[in-house]
């Protein structure tokens, strides 16, 4: 059956810091894969989805960049984080071509102080 | 472009009454649309979903939807909550143009059930 695993679970870090959150797939070839951002109030935002290696498409500008350097890997990083980037960021990804239909991975929560 | 609008951000419910959570949608073109649950510090999972066919949907837990056209409504119900119904529930919906696998979520709504 197919899984989705992503990591770290929490993450504090400060200001300026980098970031990296990785989320990987497991039985399952070629999905499409992405990356929603939650906060507070504010419903799930779609930042980044990939249809495949190095295909990466950025919904909302900001300071964050995805990669996807494997089949089954997606990563989200930054640079410099900025207090705005605390929320929980979730990994996705799709269960049937042109249903829409998302299976979720379990979440990263990341506080910036 | 699409958009999902929940109107209500919280509602407490006893347990045992029924409870309907709001969805409405705007889009120009035919959609899918979604209930996604979110249980405390976890992801989402799918509650049901709405491709074609009939328009009452059922679901896991006990829920069940219905799909207005006329109304761009897509309401979650269920006759008889229960202590487990506590979450944060999310409508969402998805375009059907070919490639183009994206859902649009609502801002969500978070489900009290009182003892």
């Amino acid at each position: 059956s197919q899984t989705i695993h992503q990591w770290p679970a929490t993450l504090v870090q400060p200001v300026g810091s980098p970031l990296s959150l990785e989320c990987t797939v497991e039985g399952t070839s070629n999905p499409n894969l992405y990356w929603y951002r939650q906060a507070a109030g504010r419903g799930l935002q779609l930042l980044f989805y990939s249809i495949g290696i190095d295909q990466i498409s950025s919904e909302v500008p900001q300071n964050l960049s995805a990669s996807r350097p494997q089949d089954r890997q997606f990563i989200l990083s930054s640079k410099k984080l900025l207090l705005s980037d605390s929320g929980f960021y979730l990994c996705a990804w799709i269960g049937a071509p042109n249903t829409g239909e998302l299976f979720f991975g379990e979440g990263s929560r990341l506080t910036v102080l | 472009a699409q958009s999902v609008t929940q109107l209500d951000s919280q509602v407490p419910v006893f347990e045992e009454a029924p409870v309907e959570l709001r969805c409405n949608y705007s889009s120009s073109v035919s959609v899918y649309l979604f209930w996604y649950v979110q249980y405390p510090n976890q992801g989402l999972q799918l509650l049901l979903k709405y491709l074609s066919g009939s328009t009452l949907v059922k679901g896991i837990n006990g829920f069940e939807a219905e799909f207005n056209k006329s109304q761009t409504s897509f309401h979650l119900r269920k006759p008889s909550v229960h202590i487990s119904d506590t979450a944060e529930y999310f409508c969402a919906v998805s375009d059907l143009g070919f490639g183009n696998e994206k859902l649009t979520f609502g801002t969500g709504t978070r489900l009290t059930i009182i003892p």
